[in-house]
């Protein structure tokens, strides 16, 4: 079965860093890319990146490209999502998800396949 | 602002039939294939619908998916109180280096 396992509830002060962990199980960890989706309170999903663990290629949203650091480390099954200066427009919940991605002659397939429990960043001002 | 635009809200009462566009453009819709998402109250989304029309083992075929040029619409048949939720539609756009995009979600509300 798969499961992707996210890190707890985090409450941090504006100015400091974070770094979020997910975990899968249930398949071969390296073959599948991993995004990580953001939904700040009471409104809609966001993309953010996705990753590849094996071989750490990744992609940023434009929006997101420079804010946060998305990092893997497949001998522990575990990508990453990290900031180095948090502000209180970064409380969100945030969501890792299994991704299946690649191009066709027919478009890209991009869907999120398996999604983590989230974990919930605070960054009260 | 989404790239990819749907109703903000749609109701209907048991049994009856719902449907929720997503609007986009040639760069994304028009040219990749969608998926779209359940998001119960405070859970995490799950996959409804994928490249374009296709329905994950365990989803009930009372959810369709269709596509035509740069819209996609979600259909729920037999309306159920437990369809209650936020529904996003999603997929790639090339435009930009975007890269994955989604709709601002539909908040499905059962009468």
């Amino acid at each position: 079965e798969v499961q992707l396992v996210q890190s707890g509830a985090e409450v941090r002060k504006p100015g400091e860093s974070l770094k979020i962990s997910c975990e899968g199980s249930g398949y071969t960890f390296a073959s599948y890319w991993i995004a990580w989706v953001r939904q700040m309170p009471g409104m809609g999903l966001e993309w953010m990146g996705i990753i590849f663990p094996g071989d750490s290629d990744t992609r940023y949203s434009p929006s997101f490209q420079g804010q946060v650091n998305i990092s893997a480390d497949k001998s522990i099954s575990t990508v990453f999502l990290q900031w180095n200066s948090l502000k209180a427009s970064d409380t969100a919940m945030y969501y890792c998800a299994r991704v299946i991605y690649h191009y066709t002659s027919s478009g890209y397939r991009f869907y999120f396949e398996y999604w983590g429990q989230g974990a919930l960043v605070s960054v009260p001002s | 602002q989404s790239v990819l635009t749907q109703p903000p809200s749609l109701s209907a009462a048991p049994g009856q039939k719902v449907t929720i566009s997503c609007s986009g453009s040639t760069s994304n819709i028009g040219s990749n294939y969608v998926s779209w998402y359940q998001q119960l109250p405070g859970t995490a989304p799950k996959v409804l619908i994928y490249d374009d029309n296709k329905r994950p083992s365990g989803i009930p075929d009372r959810f369709s998916g269709s596509k035509s040029g740069t819209s996609a619409t979600l259909d729920i048949a037999g309306l159920q109180t437990g369809d209650e939720a936020d529904y996003y539609c999603g997929t790639w756009d090339t435009d930009l280096n975007r890269g994955a995009v989604l709709g601002g979600g539909t908040k499905v509300t059962v009468l």
